[in-house]
């Protein structure tokens, strides 16, 4: 399983643009990229997932290159209730068993 | 609301005690999954159920006891447990069980042990 390297924490502003890049440098071909967001007390919460170059959803978009080292995860105009841990998982498809590793996760500080 | 409940959503328990936690999902998922998460540290994954049958543990002490008697249903049986075993129980559940599959989180459980 690769293993991510995120930062530990990052401090933003209402209405600001977050991106929080993700550093996997032993990912595989067969490795998705996931990112998920967990409120205090609460189980994550899956925000999008990416492959390969970019994917926009309702919530983020997902910006890879092209040699998959690193993604970035990117929030347009944050707001107060966007103050989460933000956690970057790689995986791949297949296998008896589905091992979702967490690392510690990059908590964002959203400030009025 | 992700389809996944779970019960107590708070529970404090002595060593010498016996409980459960339960997870029910409402989404027709085929695999259910039990994390642990302590204070400033990573989700811990520790069991895996794909089709009601166990597929992964996690070296998890024989404290921990899961149960899965239907694809709608997870159990957690504890006993004489330790202070450290304090923590955030989740609960997880996935249409398979295959690594990208997205999983869908419940709420957790708080649990203390004294």
């Amino acid at each position: 399983l690769a293993k991510t390297t995120q930062p530990i924490s990052m401090d933003s502003y209402e209405g600001q643009e977050v991106n929080i890049t993700c550093s996997h440098n032993n990912i595989a071909t067969n490795d998705y990229i996931t990112w998920y967001q967990q409120f205090p007390s609460q189980g994550p919460r899956f925000i999008i997932q990416g492959y390969k170059t970019k994917v926009t959803n309702e919530v983020a978009s997902l910006f890879i290159p092209a040699d998959r080292k690193s993604s970035t995860l990117s929030l347009p105009r944050v707001s107060l209730s966007d103050t989460a841990v933000y956690y970057c998982l790689v995986g791949a498809y297949g296998g008896a068993t589905n091992k979702l590793i967490f690392g510690t996760g990059t908590l964002l500080a959203v400030q009025p | 609301e992700t389809g996944v409940t779970q019960t107590p959503r708070h529970l404090v328990m002595g060593m010498t005690n016996k409980k459960s936690l339960k997870c029910e999902q409402h989404l027709g998922h085929n695999a259910m999954y039990w994390y642990k998460q302590s204070a400033k540290k990573p989700l811990e994954l520790m069991f895996v159920y794909s089709l009601e049958e166990r597929v992964e543990n996690n070296s998890v002490p024989s404290r921990f006891s899961p149960e899965c008697p239907n694809s709608s249903h997870l159990f957690l049986h504890l006993h004489t447990l330790q202070p450290e075993d304090s923590a955030l129980y989740l609960c997880a559940s996935s249409q398979g069980s295959g690594m990208v599959e997205t999983q869908y989180f419940g709420p957790g459980t708080r649990l203390l042990v004294l």
